[in-house]
């Protein structure tokens, strides 16, 4: 078990410039998550997979984001034509198949918007 | 809609204190689960403890438990001897098991804690 990784740690962009963040679950996890997290507050579901298929996104997800699960094992989220109010931690998380299971996250990836 | 409330910003505790962080859940699902997270500042999420909605008996992690009182809709998390490492910012989350809201675990707002020497 090496844990969830997420690349980069941090990342400063421009507004208007699009960034990819990449997320590699632990191995045998086939669920994986996506949240985000602002200063102070929890996170904040935005999309979830079951293998390679996107199973829910959050209505709060415009479509400046999108995220992939190809092959079912890593996941990449990606931010089209930044705005400053994207700036956030991007949190990843994986489980196994059981409903009770915990998550398992990675230590993030620090977007900021200038 | 699911929705867990967390309504203590802040907490303080004295070191070998016990402190009691409280969180109540709105849900219409009938199976559900309560989690318990721990964020310290280098910024982890650490599971604690988890509660199935159907477990009559309270669970216990070490010096945590968690105080579920289903009728009331609340999920406390008690920390007993509290340690100056237990300084953290603590997540109350919930889940349907029944596949009805698709397995996504939802966050509250968070507590933070301080522990006093």
């Amino acid at each position: 078990d090496t844990g969830v990784s997420q690349d980069p740690r941090h990342k400063i962009t421009k507004r208007g410039q699009n960034v990819t963040f990449r997320c590699d679950p632990i191995s045998e996890h086939n669920r994986l998550y996506w949240y985000r997290q602002t200063l102070g507050q929890g996170p904040e579901f935005l999309t979830y997979f079951q293998n390679e298929a996107q199973l829910e996104k959050s209505r709060l997800l415009s479509d400046r984001f999108s995220a992939e699960r190809p092959k079912g094992s890593f996941s990449t989220l990606e931010i089209q034509r930044t705005e400053q109010g994207d700036s956030a931690m991007y949190l990843c998380a994986s489980s196994p198949g059981q409903s009770y299971s915990p998550l398992h996250f990675g230590n993030g990836t620090r977007l900021t918007v200038t | 809609a699911q929705k867990i409330t967390q309504t203590q910003p802040g907490m303080f505790v004295q070191e070998k204190e016990a402190v009691t962080l409280d969180c109540t859940y709105d849900t219409s699902d009938q199976s559900y689960g309560l989690f318990w997270y721990k964020q310290p500042s280098s910024g982890e999420m650490i599971f604690l403890i988890y509660q199935g909605s159907y477990d009559e008996q309270n669970a216990t992690e070490g010096r945590y438990s968690l105080n579920f009182q289903k009728a009331r809709k609340s999920a406390n998390l008690v920390i007993s001897a509290s340690q100056l490492g237990d300084s953290a910012m603590y997540f109350c989350a919930m889940r349907d098991l029944a596949n009805t809201g698709g397995f996504k675990t939802i966050f509250g707002a968070g507590t933070r804690l301080f522990v006093k020497a």
